[in-house]
């Protein structure tokens, strides 16, 4: 198993400019979410879904859309890169999502900076 | 509303010491807890979980945590630090979204 991969690991942007981060698993895992990690602020989710076609908002969705057409993808989409969403960003899955007792499992990481 | 608030950013302990990483949360419903760790610029892993089964969870490399209900607490201890516990640890709670808290840094002094 390869677990969940993520690409590119490393990404420049600049400002306006969109961008798809993409994550994929091969555990075959209802649950897939992203997160972004900024220096003394955790791991903050941007969006989750429980399944193929169902997606949510977590605490900063703003600027950033996904869609979940297969159970192994989950791609989050950068509308228009700006400074604010240099971070880095990763992806995990689970084999339940909130409320289950399921571990995590998380991608590589991309680290993202826009100028 | 549900959270999670580590109590300290940073922690420092010399070796062969107790280590106490400090967790409170707030849930509505009876949520499940984790504590991860991120070891420098590597990716995150899973030290242990509470599932209701029992208050004092076990976890890798000799970490425990204690579930507190009436105190909403979820700390993270080990009795003798080493060196490769330098970390950052994160506290999570899983009810109707799974939410991380900010982190705390854990050094090891020689």
């Amino acid at each position: 198993n390869a677990g969940v991969t993520q690409t590119p690991k490393f990404q420049v942007l600049k400002t306006g400019q969109s961008m798809t981060l993409q994550c994929a698993q091969d555990m075959n895992h209802e649950y897939m979410s992203w997160y972004r990690q900024d220096p003394g602020m955790g791991l903050r989710l941007i969006h989750y879904s429980v399944g193929a076609g169902i997606t949510d908002q977590g605490e900063v969705p703003n600027g950033y859309n996904v869609s979940r057409s297969t159970t192994e993808d989950f791609p989050l989409r950068l509308l228009s890169a700006a400074p604010s969403q240099t971070s880095v960003y990763f992806c995990a899955s689970s084999r339940g999502g909130t409320g289950h007792s399921y571990e995590q499992y998380f991608g590589p990481g991309t680290r993202l900076t826009v100028t | 509303a549900q959270s999670v608030t580590q109590l300290d950013s940073h922690v420092s302990v010399s070796e062969g010491t107790p280590v106490l990483l400090r967790c409170n949360y707030s849930s509505s419903y009876s949520p499940s807890l984790f504590w991860y760790v991120q070891h420098p610029n590597k990716g995150l892993q899973l030290l242990l979980k509470y599932t209701s089964a029992a208050t004092l969870v076990k976890g890798i490399n000799g970490f425990e945590a204690e579930f507190k209900k009436s105190e909403t607490s979820f700390h993270l201890t080990k009795p003798s630090a080493h060196m490769s516990d330098a970390a950052e640890y994160f506290c999570v709670v899983s009810e109707v979204k799974i939410i991380f808290g900010k982190g705390t840094r854990l050094h090891i002094l020689p």
